[in-house]
């Protein structure tokens, strides 16, 4: 079975300073992977996604994601965090001896301060 | 284009009772699946609904019922509420096409409390 860990529950980071959240994953065969971001109150926003290519991946608000397959890692970053990148980020993988159905780490908090 | 909507967005119930939550897939979205999110924990899969069948189930007692219509919306039925049911429940999307490497769209939750 497929899983994933977050080694940290948050992460803080000053305005205007880079930002890592942590992300490994295990599965067997090709990992489909998946940054989801979530606000107070609210559902899951996608972020971006890894498939196949290029280990670097760009997605939505300026974040990117590293592939890295002998770390088995998926770690997502961003050059430069706003106070309003401040959420609740979780990390996927894709089952793939289903269907569409992902299995999620248990979060990370991303508090950005001013 | 409205995305994925989910009714009621709060609602409170006593141990034993039961409820009903429903969700509206994104337009052009055939696949509706249900996740649970405890609170300080990531969403875990329910089930998965494609062409009003359930095809895919996670790790949860048949308490846990489902139900997908011709107009691809949901519900997801608990029975004999426990304390422990208590989450944000969320409904997520996608076009059957796009199943493998395609994103989910999620609705906002349905936040039940079980006193």
């Amino acid at each position: 079975a497929q899983s994933v860990a977050q080694p940290e529950d948050q992460v803080n980071v000053a305005e205007g300073n880079p930002l890592t959240v942590k992300c490994t994953y295990s599965v067997s065969g090709n990992p489909y992977l998946f940054w989801y971001v979530q606000y107070p109150n609210r559902g899951l926003q996608f972020l971006l996604k890894y498939i196949t290519g290029d280990n670097l991946v760009k997605g939505s608000y300026g974040f990117e994601a590293e592939f890295n397959k002998s770390q088995t890692s998926f770690h997502l970053k961003k050059p430069s965090a706003l106070v309003s990148d401040s959420a609740l980020y979780f990390c996927a993988v894709r089952d793939m001896a289903g269907y569409s159905t992902l299995t999620f780490g248990k979060g990370t908090m991303l508090l950005v301060s001013p | 284009d409205a995305g994925v909507t989910q009714s009621p967005t709060h609602l409170i119930k006593t141990r034993g009772q039961q409820v009903t939550l429903r969700c509206s897939p994104k337009s052009g979205h055939d696949t509706v699946s249900w996740y649970q999110q405890a609170l300080g924990q990531g969403p875990q899969f329910i089930f998965q609904y494609y062409e009003e069948e359930e095809r895919q189930r996670g790790n949860f007692p048949d308490r846990f019922s489902g139900h997908q219509f011709p107009n691809y919306s949901s519900e997801l039925n608990v029975n004999a509420l426990l304390l422990g049911d208590s989450a944000l429940y969320l409904c997520a999307s996608s076009p059957e096409g796009n199943t493998k490497t395609g994103e989910l769209f999620f609705g906002e939750g349905s936040r039940l409390t079980v006193l």
